[in-house]
């Protein structure tokens, strides 16, 4: 079946630190990926996606870019900001077909210290 | 010119009560959705509705049950609410089928079963 798996949290940075957070997927086909934020007490905000594969997706500072080879989505940012605290979302869709609901992996929660 | 609503935000039930939360969207989509998330942040598909069609059901029990007045709303009826209902419900729309499909999120409704 189609899943994603994504590393477990929480991630503790300092400020201006580098992330990363790993996903990887699972799918039958050749899946869209997306990245979602949830800020505390908020709904979920499209952060960034990509359709095909090695298409980059970019927003905010962070990046992602879709690997056939290695069935990743890797979040990344140069220099987080204690506003990126929140709940980061990677989720895999299929377009064109009859149904695309959204899978997603559990969720990693990032916290970032002054 | 909030693009998908859900009210109400917050809702505090007794057990075995009935309850409905409403989704609207200014998007222009065709498609709406009922996500889960439970307490652990974990989102899941619950039902889909494409031009006021069931789309999408995913094995969610009888006593929740979708209604579709029309394109731009999604309500979301519960019975006989039970202790495991506690959790936060996000509504969602895209438009289908296209190049661009992507979902748009409502801020959540936090339902508390006591």
């Amino acid at each position: 079946g189609n899943s994603v798996t994504q590393m477990e949290g929480p991630v503790t940075l300092s400020e201006e630190a580098f992330l990363t957070i790993n996903c990887t997927y699972t799918a039958t086909g050749y899946p869209s990926l997306f990245w979602y934020v949830q800020y505390p007490g908020e709904g979920l905000q499209l952060l960034l996606k990509a359709t095909k594969a090695d298409d980059k997706g970019s927003n905010k500072g962070f990046e992602a870019t879709y690997r056939k080879e290695t069935t990743s989505f890797h979040l990344e940012k140069g220099s987080v900001q204690v506003s990126d605290s929140a709940v980061y979302f990677c989720a895999l869709t299929f377009y064109g077909g009859a149904t695309n609901k959204l899978i997603f992996g559990t969720g990693t929660l990032l916290a970032v210290q002054p | 010119d909030t693009a998908v609503s859900q009210t109400p935000k917050y809702l505090v039930t007794q057990m075995g009560n009935d309850k409905s939360i409403k989704c609207e969207q200014n998007l222009g989509h065709d498609t709406m959705y009922w996500y889960k998330q439970d307490s652990k942040k974990f989102l899941k598909i619950m039902f889909s509705y494409n031009n006021k069609e069931l789309i999408i059901n995913e094995t969610v029990p009888n006593r929740f049950s979708p209604k579709s007045p029309d394109k731009a709303h999604l309500n979301l009826h519960i019975n006989s609410l039970e202790l495991g209902d506690s959790a936060v419900y996000f509504c969602a729309s895209s438009q289908l089928m296209t190049s661009t499909d992507t979902q748009y999120f409502g801020p959540g409704t936090r339902l508390t079963v006591l």
